[in-house]
Formats: structure tokens, C-alpha cells, sequence
């Protein structure tokens, strides 16, 4: 079956310390995979879609970094953390006429 | 730029009586339009979609109308219940920049409308 996993569901992390959330995908192979955030007020943001192995792009300018060294393995990535970087991200996998998302983590920058 | 707009952060109905959530958009370029819901610390999760060449969508208790000359479309839920309480977005869905005929495509979301179904 096809499935979508992401962890950990919840983190708390001091400003300044690195974050690395990781998604995967089962059941299909070279899945388009994306990383998306909601902001508390606000909607669901896209930071970065991936097409393949090695292949990121970036939507919107942050201090977040994504990489994909599996063909269905997605890592969103910080070095230092900040207040701002707080939020519900998401891991979502494109499907023929939608989307999957993952179960979601609920990132606190403390 | 918000292409794509909730502008009631919340609504609250009747068990029963039907939910309207509305959203606007700017991008002429959309090729289809999602609804998601979404419950607290879950991931959200699809519902109904409406392609740009329909007008309208139904599924069940989940009707979504599409006005491209307003550029607006609407969710109906008809009998609402108190289980459909929970954030809905409307996305739209539009091919990344440079990309003509590709596989992958972008979702833009609007900020959502808590719906809060009493019984």
C-alpha cells in the first residue's frame, strides 16, 4: 500500500540549535515530494518541492534547507533554529490527481 | 500577493443546516481547484476538487461550485455535522514556473476557515 510517514510529531527546540524532520514515502517509486508549513494565523506555505534524488527547489527564501538523498526520502533541515521557524510542517506527496499529506510536526523554537 | 483567499477565519452552523466556505482567487492560471480538511495536529486531508473547465463538483454531502468570472469558488456541506468541524482550505493548483506539461505541479493554499458544527 502507499503511505506517507513523518516524524517526530512534536519537537521543542532552543533558538539556535540545528532541526532535521524527516518524511517518507511507501509503495511508489520516484515520488514528487514537498515540504509545506502553516504558521500559527496562517495558511499552508510551500518551502520546497523535490522531483527527484538530489533535485530542490526552493520557493521561498528562509533559513530552512531540504534534501533528498533517497528516492523516497524528503529532510527538512536547519543549522540555527529561529523563534520564527515555529509552526505545523508537513510532508506531502503528489499523487495522480492530488495530494497526501503527512501526519504533520508541530515545531516550538524556544 | 495572496492568490488565494479565505476571508472568514471562521464559521460557525447549526447541526443540520448547510456550510457555506467561500474562497477567492487572483491566478487565471489554476488548472484545478482542492479543498482539504484538517483537524488539529493532523496532516490535512483531500476532499473534493473541481477542474477549470467545470462549474460544479459533487461528492456525497460535499458540493464545491466553481464562478470563473469571479474567480470564486464555494464549498457547500449539506447536512453539516458535528463531526465536519475542523479547518477547511481551498488550493489552488498551478504548474511550477518554467514547467509546461510536467508531472509535478504546485499547491497554493488560502489561510483557511474554521467551521465549528454545533449540535
Amino acid at each position: 500500500s502507499q503511505t506517507i510517514h513523518q516524524w517526530p510529531a512534536t519537537l521543542v527546540q532552543p533558538v539556535g540549535s540545528p532541526l532535521s524532520l524527516e518524511c517518507t514515502v511507501e509503495g511508489t517509486s520516484n515520488p514528487n515530494l514537498y515540504w509545506y508549513r502553516q504558521a500559527a494565523g496562517r495558511g499552508l506555505q510551500l518551502l520546497f518541492y523535490s522531483v527527484g534524488i538530489g533535485q530542490i527547489s526552493s520557493e521561498v527564501p528562509q533559513n530552512l534547507s531540504a534534501s533528498r538523498p533517497q528516492d523516497r526520502q524528503f529532510i527538512l533541515s536547519s543549522k540555527k533554529l529561529l523563534l520564527s521557524d515555529s509552526g505545523f510542517y508537513l510532508c506531502a506527496w503528489l499523487q495522480r490527481g492530488g495530494y497526501t499529506f503527512g501526519s504533520g510536526t508541530r515545531l516550538t523554537v524556544v | 500577493d495572496q492568490q488565494v483567499k479565505q476571508n472568514s477565519p471562521s464559521l460557525s452552523v447549526q447541526e443540520g443546516r448547510i456550510s457555506i466556505l467561500n474562497c477567492d482567487y487572483t491566478n487565471s492560471m489554476f488548472d484545478y481547484f482542492l479543498w482539504y480538511k484538517k483537524y488539529p495536529a493532523e496532516g490535512p486531508t483531500f476532499l473534493i476538487s473541481i477542474s477549470s473547465i467545470k462549474d460544479k463538483n459533487e461528492d456525497g454531502r460535499f458540493t464545491v461550485f466553481l464562478n470563473k468570472s469571479a474567480k470564486h469558488l464555494s464549498l457547500h456541506i449539506v447536512p453539516s455535522q458535528p463531526g465536519d468541524s475542523a479547518v477547511y482550505f481551498c488550493a489552488g493548483h498551478t504548474q511550477p514556473r518554467g514547467e509546461v506539461g510536467g508531472s509535478q505541479g504546485n499547491l497554493i493554499f488560502g489561510k483557511g476557515t474554521k467551521l465549528s458544527v454545533k449540535p
